[in-house]
């Protein structure tokens, strides 16, 4: 799994509330993402980051704001988590020493907005 | 904005057949392409990675290319066995001042036993 670690695994939360997702990675990786997964929509970008406090939107970024305060740590938070925010979230990792390198995925958070 | 498309969606093939899957990206300024294997309800497992300067990779009974000219990947798998029935994933790296992964929607394979 390439040291990556998402956590929680699972979740449930009601309409509203914040709700933060953490991936930390073992790797010392530069680079780190945010993708959620939708049935018909396959794998969207919603933020990244290329460094430490280094930050950029993806294509569905709304309702979502994201922080990276040390190399290895990579936070998601919804705001205030509405139903269509329900989804599979994945957190990515590539290195920085070599732009031909591999992407490796943690193995997602599933999160539900009830 | 890149745009990554895999056709067909889902491919249904008895085992034994040999296969290709299709990848097709619009990014003239691609650094790598990367295909993963993802199994219902799991996560992403990369396959393999094809730099730019290169045209294919192979690893067991994989095997993937890539045009840069055309625009175009394949993922070849020989002898097809049911525990290969999962979805395929191409990504392409664009280094290009973005750092974005874009990925395709995937082809669902089903290998008939």
């Amino acid at each position: 799994d390439a040291g990556i670690t998402q956590s929680p695994r699972h979740k449930v939360t009601e309409t509203g509330t914040p709700v933060t997702l953490r991936c930390h990675q073992t790797e010392n990786h530069r680079y780190m993402y945010w993708y959620r997964q939708d049935p018909g929509h396959g794998l969207r970008l919603i933020h990244y980051s290329y460094g430490v406090k280094d930050t950029d939107k993806g294509e569905v970024s709304d309702g979502y704001s994201v922080s990276r305060s040390k190399t290895e740590d990579f936070l998601l938070t919804l705001e205030s988590a509405t139903s269509s925010q329900t989804s599979v979230y994945f957190c990515a990792i590539s290195a920085s020493n070599n732009l031909n390198t591999e992407a490796f995925f943690g193995q997602g958070t599933r999160l539900t907005v009830v | 904005k890149q745009e990554v498309t895999q056709i067909p969606a889902a491919l249904s093939v008895p085992e034994g057949e040999n296969l290709v899957l299709n990848c097709s990206f619009t990014d003239s300024a691609i650094y790598n392409l990367q295909w993963f294997r993802q199994d219902p309800g799991k996560g992403l497992t990369s396959l393999l990675l094809i730099q730019s300067s290169q045209r294919e990779q192979t690893s067991g009974r994989l095997n993937a290319s890539l045009d840069k000219s055309s625009g175009r990947s394949t993922l070849y798998i020989a002898a097809s066995q049911p525990g290969d029935s999962a979805t395929y994933l191409c990504c392409e790296y664009s280094g290009a001042g973005s750092y974005q992964l874009t990925f395709g929607k995937g082809t669902k394979l089903s290998v008939i036993p």
